[in-house]
């Protein structure tokens, strides 16, 4: 099984809201990812968390806020966003690189942000 | 800093034509190369990865890659598209530390 989940599917909200993305996966994978990805381009890199420990944070405003929980589930709380945020937003899995190894990352199919 | 890039912004086929996108990298050191397809309005689906031994990999759905390590490159190829590979394609590249997409290529066939 290489199923990553995401939900919602579809989320609009407004500036002043807070709302949480999910996403889930069950197979084994100790690394999670969280991407934004605008329409027509390649998807950006928001967050690393390897051991549910963040490693990677590209310099993310502090109005998106990851959580990993455990090593099945990460979450992306949002706060105060504006517009230009609404995209879609992907969650990956995969296991943990080192030295060596490979890490193919599997997707999960995104929820589409729309911020009003 | 890795970077990866794609020869073609948009390319547009008819059915049956054969098909090449392009992808250089410019990280000399050990790289884990990968396609990435992109169907309109679904998640991104991993088509072919390289990782190491015989440069030519064979993916999903007919389509293979050549990794041509002189040339920085890792070109997708296949004989024959259909309508149903209308698509965005990802190259993308690891290593190790970090995981780099290109800008895409989008793939228009004509039925």
């Amino acid at each position: 099984d290489t199923e990553v989940t995401q939900t919602p599917k579809h989320l609009v909200m407004g500036m002043t809201n807070k709302k949480s993305l999910k996403c889930e996966q069950h197979m084994g994978h100790r690394a999670m990812y969280w991407y934004k990805q605008k329409a027509k381009k390649p998807p950006e890199l928001m967050f690393v968390y390897s051991y549910e420990k963040l490693s990677i944070n590209e310099s993310v405003p502090s109005r998106f806020s990851p959580e990993c929980p455990n090593s099945s589930l990460l979450n992306l709380h949002l706060h105060a966003l504006q517009p230009e945020d609404s995209a879609l937003y992907l969650c990956a899995s995969s296991q943990v690189p080192t030295s060596g190894t490979t890490d193919t990352q599997y997707f999960g199919p995104g929820t589409r942000l729309t911020v009003l | 800093a890795q970077s990866v890039s794609q020869h073609n912004h948009h390319v547009i086929l008819s059915e049956a034509a054969s098909l090449e996108l392009g992808c250089n990298y410019s990280y000399g050191g050990t790289v884990n190369l990968f396609w990435y397809v992109q169907y309109p309005g679904q998640h991104l689906q991993l088509l072919l990865k390289y990782f190491s031994g015989d440069p030519l990999v064979k993916g999903i759905k007919g389509f293979e890659a050549e990794f041509i390590k002189s040339k920085f490159s890792f070109n997708l190829r296949k004989p024959s598209v259909q309508w149903s590979d209308t698509a965005e394609y990802f190259c993308a590249v690891n290593n190790g530390q970090n995981f780099v997409f290109g800008p895409g290529t989008r793939l228009s066939v004509l039925p």
